[in-house]
């Protein structure tokens, strides 16, 4: 079993519309998540991260955390053709050297 | 802020050579700095943990004599391909985690190897 599982996509979703990106992970000693965002031959850059069961927003991205179902997403409000990209969840178990297990990302299509 | 610069940017390099790549933070310190790999069409691969004054703690099959890590300042991690064959062409990427409580990743843009 994968520690951190995600969709691979492509999700196809059109210009405006609401995108959700799902990602469960196995360890439930897992502290902190996060989502990166990775353009094509780029590095990973950081969208957001989320220590607490809930929701959280920043701008028109939302992560949402359930540790219960060991469950995260990121919700992408109005999506537009530059969010057009792989997006990666990973976790980790905290403290500042603690290791990030990644998913195999979810490659997202952002259609006019 | 959470600046992470790498150099170079792309290399390409004779087959037995050595490579050096830098890895920096521009404007915090860095407790601990990540190094990792990726192919084409893969997932990052985590390498190496880099502890500023301390050893380097490697991955399991990764070859420490071949993949020489120093991080000699709280701003300042290299990595070092010694003796670099064609397998070893690929895009590899370094992160950064500033001090205190905060255990969050910042990439530098990576670093495109070809060994000819």
């Amino acid at each position: 079993q994968k520690e951190v599982e995600q969709n691979s996509g492509p999700l196809s979703v059109p210009e405006g519309a609401i995108a959700s990106l799902n990602c469960t992970y196995s360890d439930r000693g897992s502290q902190s998540f996060f989502w990166y965002r990775q353009y094509s031959g780029k590095s990973p850059e950081l969208i957001m991260f989320i220590y607490s069961n809930g929701d959280k927003e920043d701008g028109r991205f939302t992560a949402q955390l359930n540790k219960a179902s060991q469950y995260v997403s990121l919700l992408i409000r109005d999506s537009q053709p530059s969010d057009s990209a792989t997006y990666l969840c990973a976790v980790n178990l905290g403290g500042t050297a603690s290791k990030l297990t990644f998913g195999t990302g979810t490659r997202l299509q952002v259609t006019l | 802020g959470a600046v992470v610069s790498q150099h170079p940017s792309w290399v390409i390099c004779k087959s037995g050579t050595s490579v050096k790549i830098e890895c920096r933070s521009l404007d915090f310190q860095a407790t601990t700095m990540f190094w990792y790999r990726q192919f084409p069409k893969q997932s990052l691969m985590l390498m190496a943990t880099s502890n500023e004054g301390s050893k380097a703690t490697y991955e399991q099959g990764v070859e420490k004599d071949k993949f020489l890590i120093n991080h000699a300042s709280l701003t300042l991690s290299t990595l070092t391909v010694t003796s670099a064959h064609p397998e070893d062409s690929s895009f590899y990427i370094c992160s950064a985690v500033a001090g205190g409580t905060t255990d969050t990743q910042y990439f530098g843009p990576g670093t495109r190897l070809t060994v000819l």
